[in-house]
């Protein structure tokens, strides 16, 4: 059983231009949760996307956007990118809209996104 | 609003002692709490939960964490460092229906032969 896939691994982006990242869920989950690692830090919830929609978001501007699709993978979409947004993306997958089985999530391992 | 603190950024310990990390949190409502392990230039794996079941949780690798109430703590606690524990140890929490964590900033756990 697959988990939580991410890609790509590692990026290198210049300051004013755009990304985009891509999650794949663990098998049987239907959420899709982003949240940003930067060095040092605890990682920090962006948004979540259940039922193609945005259901829930985090304390982030605009330049953050994301996109769920009936296969319930998911992207993160970062424009005008500032160096402060170097940091370790992270996926994390859930099942359901209540009970305790969706407040587990599982992450992936991660893509690293480095702005010069 | 809910929120992580986590008491020291770095914890060290020998080979065989005692691993006591720090959690302490705040929410308006009864919270679900959970211990996450990150590995270098790894994700984050769930060692254990607290749902409102039992206080004492028991997870992975020898880890167990215990719901105060009274003193809003889950600390997680290991009888026996191995030097395979090495890593960060992350706390979180989260209080709403949408399974949305709050984290805190992450304790490095080093362990010395």
């Amino acid at each position: 059983d697959a988990g939580v896939t991410q890609s790509p691994t590692h990026l290198i982006k210049t300051r004013g231009q755009q990304v985009t990242l891509r999650c794949s869920p663990k098998s049987g989950h239907d959420t899709v949760s982003w949240y940003q690692q930067a060095l040092g830090q605890g990682p920090q919830f962006i948004f979540q996307y259940y039922e193609e929609e945005e259901r829930q978001r985090g304390n982030f501007p605009d330049r953050f956007s994301g996109h769920q699709f009936p296969n319930y993978s998911s992207e993160l979409n970062v424009n005008a990118l500032l160096l402060g947004d170097s940091a370790l993306y992270l996926c994390a997958s859930s099942w359901g809209t209540g009970g305790e089985g969706s407040y587990e999530q599982y992450f992936g391992p991660g893509t690293r996104l480095t702005v010069t | 609003a809910q929120s992580v603190t986590q008491l020291g950024s770095h914890v060290s310990v020998s080979e065989g002692a005692l691993v006591l990390l720090r959690c302490n949190y705040s929410s308006s409502v009864p919270p679900y709490l959970f211990w996450y392990v990150q590995y270098p230039n790894q994700g984050l794996q769930l060692l254990l939960k607290y749902t409102s079941a039992a206080t004492l949780v028991k997870g992975i690798n020898g880890f167990e964490a215990e719901f105060k109430k009274s003193e809003t703590s889950f600390h997680l606690t290991k009888p026996s460092a191995h030097m395979s524990d090495a890593a960060e140890y992350f706390c979180a929490v989260t209080d709403s229906g949408y399974s949305t964590l709050t984290f805190g900033k992450g304790t490095m756990l080093l362990v010395s032969p």
